[in-house]
C-alpha cells in the first residue's frame, strides 16, 4: 500500500525568503506526482504535476522535483509571499488513483 | 461559474440519520470522484466512478455508498450517520488518460 508523508505539517517563514516543502512515499511505481494547494474553505488547487519519467517541473516561481528511486518529490518556492500562505500536498499517481500526503500547513510572515 | 459544484457546503446533522452530498460537473470529464479528509489524515478515497455504469469502492468505503445519476453528478449518501463520519468532503473529476483531478469546494460535514 502505497504512503505518502509530509515533513513538517507546518512552516512559517518570513516573506521573501526561499523555501522548500518535501514529500516522501513508499511505493516508487508511480505514474506521476502532483502538488496542490489548499485555501481555507476552498478546494485544491493543482499547482504541478510531474510524469514520473521527468526530473522536475517549473512554474513562476515555483519548481517540483522528483527522485523516483529515493521516493522522495520537493516544492521549492521562491521569494516566497503572504499569497503563498497556504496547505500544499502532494499526492501521488498510481492505478489511476491519488494518494495524497498529510500536507504542510505554510505561513508567510509579512 | 464554477465547474465543479458541491452542495451543501455546510451540513450539521444526527447520528442515524441519512444524508446526502451532492457533486454536478460541467467539465464533460467522465471519471468522478469522492474524498473525505480528516486533520493530520490528509484526503482518503471513498468512491470513484470511471462512467455512468462503473462504481468502485475507495480506501474508506464502509458507511457510504454512492449514485452516479448522470455524467455530470455523483452524489454521496451516508446511510446512518455517525460522528466518526465528521469530516470535510471533497468531488473531484477527472478525464480518462489525463492524470490531473479537479475539485470541488468541499461540504464540510458535522455528525452529532
Amino acid at each position: 500500500k502505497q504512503e505518502v508523508t509530509q515533513i513538517p505539517a507546518a512552516l512559517s517563514v518570513p516573506e521573501g525568503e526561499n523555501l522548500v516543502l518535501n514529500c516522501s512515499f513508499t511505493d516508487s511505481a508511480i505514474y506521476n506526482l502532483q502538488w496542490f494547494r489548499q485555501d481555507p474553505g476552498k478546494g485544491l488547487t493543482s499547482l504541478l504535476l510531474i510524469q514520473s519519467s521527468q526530473r522536475e517541473q517549473t512554474s513562476g516561481r515555483l519548481n517540483a522535483s522528483l527522485d523516483k528511486s529515493s521516493g522522495r518529490s520537493t516544492l521549492y518556492i521562491a521569494a516566497s509571499q503572504p499569497g503563498d500562505s497556504a496547505t500544499y500536498l502532494c499526492a501521488v499517481v498510481g492505478n489511476e488513483k491519488l494518494t495524497f500526503g498529510t500536507g504542510t500547513r505554510l505561513t508567510i510572515i509579512p | 461559474d464554477a465547474d465543479v459544484t458541491q452542495t451543501p457546503r455546510n451540513r450539521i446533522t444526527k447520528t442515524g440519520k441519512r444524508i446526502m452530498l451532492e457533486c454536478s460537473q460541467t467539465k464533460g470529464h467522465d471519471r468522478m470522484y469522492w474524498y473525505r479528509q480528516d486533520p493530520g489524515l490528509g484526503l482518503r478515497l471513498i468512491y470513484y466512478s470511471f462512467d455512468v455504469k462503473d462504481i468502485n469502492k475507495g480506501e474508506i468505503s464502509d458507511g457510504y455508498s454512492v449514485s452516479r445519476q448522470a455524467q455530470a453528478k455523483f452524489s454521496l449518501s451516508l446511510e446512518s450517520a455517525i460522528p466518526n463520519q465528521t469530516a470535510l468532503y471533497f468531488c473531484a473529476t477527472g478525464l480518462a488518460g489525463v492524470e490531473t483531478q479537479y475539485f470541488g469546494p468541499g461540504t464540510r460535514l458535522l455528525v452529532l
